[in-house]
């Protein structure tokens, strides 16, 4: 079935620098992703939608320069945090649509996630 | 705007009884309804959805959902737990709009379902 890896799993990083994470659909191409950020013992709340050759469409509230999202390919979006500061430790997941392309009625596939940690 | 409230924050059964997760949504219109389960150090499982037609949908690993329109509830069931039924759940209504907004999830808060032995 239709996979989706996120790379890394872990990371650990000192406030200010910045982290990037890597979101690809292993046996099929997407040209919609989705990232997610989960909080502890909370929901998970959708930070944006990643478009493959356009700009992502961000959720009210989520700072487009603080996260910037990039779809270069079919297989490919990446979520990067910049200036990373304590507040941003989360866990970060993405998905896609099982299809490929975004529909209302369509199942997404999700990636394991990937734990940020901020010193 | 869409939205789902799951009002229980933990749900616990005892192996072999009947369990229910509740879910209320708030859509305009027909509304898309999902059920996801997660699992430690994995990511979500997709579990069954309502799009249209008959109420009672039934899903993966036994799990069943009744769409209720005039009670805006979509509550997942199963008629017997197992222990390995414990997971974290998540309730989902999709963005049925266009463009950019087509396609996206919200998500409940989550129930925890833990089922003893």
């Amino acid at each position: 079935g239709a996979v989706v890896s996120q790379h890394p799993s872990w990371v650990i990083c000192k406030s200010g620098t910045s982290v990037k994470i890597e979101c690809r659909s292993l046996d099929f191409q997407a040209t919609t992703m989705f990232w997610y950020r989960q909080f502890p013992k909370q929901s998970l709340m959708l930070m944006a939608t990643s478009n493959e050759g356009s700009k992502a469409t961000y959720e009210q509230g989520v700072e487009k320069d603080k996260f910037l999202i990039n779809h270069a390919s079919l297989t490919l979006s990446t979520l990067t945090v910049t200036s990373a500061h304590p507040e941003d430790s989360s866990f970060y997941i993405c998905s896609a649509p099982l299809t490929g392309a975004a529909s209302g009625a369509n199942v997404l596939t999700f990636g394991a996630g990937s734990r940020l940690t901020v010193l | 705007a869409q939205s789902v409230a799951q009002p229980e924050d933990q749900v616990n059964v005892a192996e072999g009884n009947p369990l229910t997760v509740k879910c209320t949504y708030s859509v305009s219109g027909n509304p898309y309804l999902f059920w996801y389960v997660q699992y430690p150090n994995r990511g979500l499982q997709f579990l069954l959805k309502y799009i249209t037609g008959d109420n009672l949908v039934k899903g993966s690993y036994g799990f069943e959902a009744e769409f209720n329109k005039s009670q805006t509830s979509f509550h997942l069931k199963k008629p017997s737990a197992l222990v390995s039924d414990s997971a974290l759940y998540f309730c989902a209504v999709s963005d049925r709009g266009r463009g950019s907004t087509l396609g996206r999830l919200y998500f409940g808060r989550g129930t925890q379902l833990t089922v003893w032995p």
